[in-house]
């Protein structure tokens, strides 16, 4: 398997613009993850979905932001409209609900710059 | 609401020793999971403890004491790739440490 798929990689945008970021889990995982990681705030968990349903969008920062998984291979981040604020590395990462130690599978994150 | 507190930052030698701790106080708790991360990568797992007592990888070796709320991972023999940033998380909460976790910085 490829292992957790993230585009883009990078992405640098002005303030205002919708910004996609994309997701592709590892087949037959049914939770997926996302997080954004700063200097300054660390790691944080954004939202979750088990079987394609959100569980847990507690910690998405405000409306600006929104998140869907339509399937099981696909998963959306969307922040509209994009503050500069919002620059960050944002990780998306899968589990397996049959494993054990219940480890997460990270993807290499989409870096994202908003000037 | 649930925390993970780490201290946030070690140095040491080559070939030493470095605990890192990790104190939690939540509900549902499943089992107490590792996680390492070099600058600029993905965290990647290393270890997973959902009964109490220590857990031995290779070099890196992980603990749990429920009734503590505690749990430390402890990485021997320092080599210099060690140098990266820890996370603990919670497992069944699905929230990995808060901030920016613990960065153990290895020197020659």
């Amino acid at each position: 398997d490829a292992g957790v798929i993230q585009s883009p990689r990078h992405e640098v945008t002005e303030m205002g613009q919708e910004v996609t970021l994309r997701c592709k889990p590892i087949s037959g995982h049914n939770s997926l993850f996302w997080y954004r990681q700063t200097m300054m705030r660390g790691l944080e968990l954004l939202i979750y979905f088990n079987n394609n349903v959100p569980i847990d969008d507690s910690g998405m920062p405000e409306d600006r932001f929104s998140a869907k998984m339509p399937n099981a291979s696909f998963s959306t981040l969307k922040i509209q409209p994009s503050e500069p604020r919002d620059s960050a590395v944002y990780f998306c990462a899968s589990r397996s609900g049959t494993s054990g130690s219940g480890e997460l599978f990270f993807g290499e994150g989409s870096r994202l710059t908003v000037l | 609401g649930q925390s993970l507190e780490q201290p946030s930052e070690v140095t040491a030698v080559e070939g030493a020793i470095v605990q890192i701790n990790c104190t939690y106080q939540t509900s549902g708790f499943y089992g107490l999971s590792w996680y390492q991360q070099h600058d600029g990568g993905a965290p990647t797992f290393l270890s997973y403890n959902a009964l109490d007592g220590l857990e031995e990888t290779g070099r890196f070796s992980s603990f749990l004491s429920r009734s503590d709320s505690y749990g430390y991972l402890l990485l021997q023999e320092l080599q210099m790739k060690d140098s990266a940033s820890y996370f603990c998380e919670d497992y069944g909460n699905n929230r990995l440490a808060f901030g920016k976790g613990n960065q153990v910085v290895v020197i020659p």
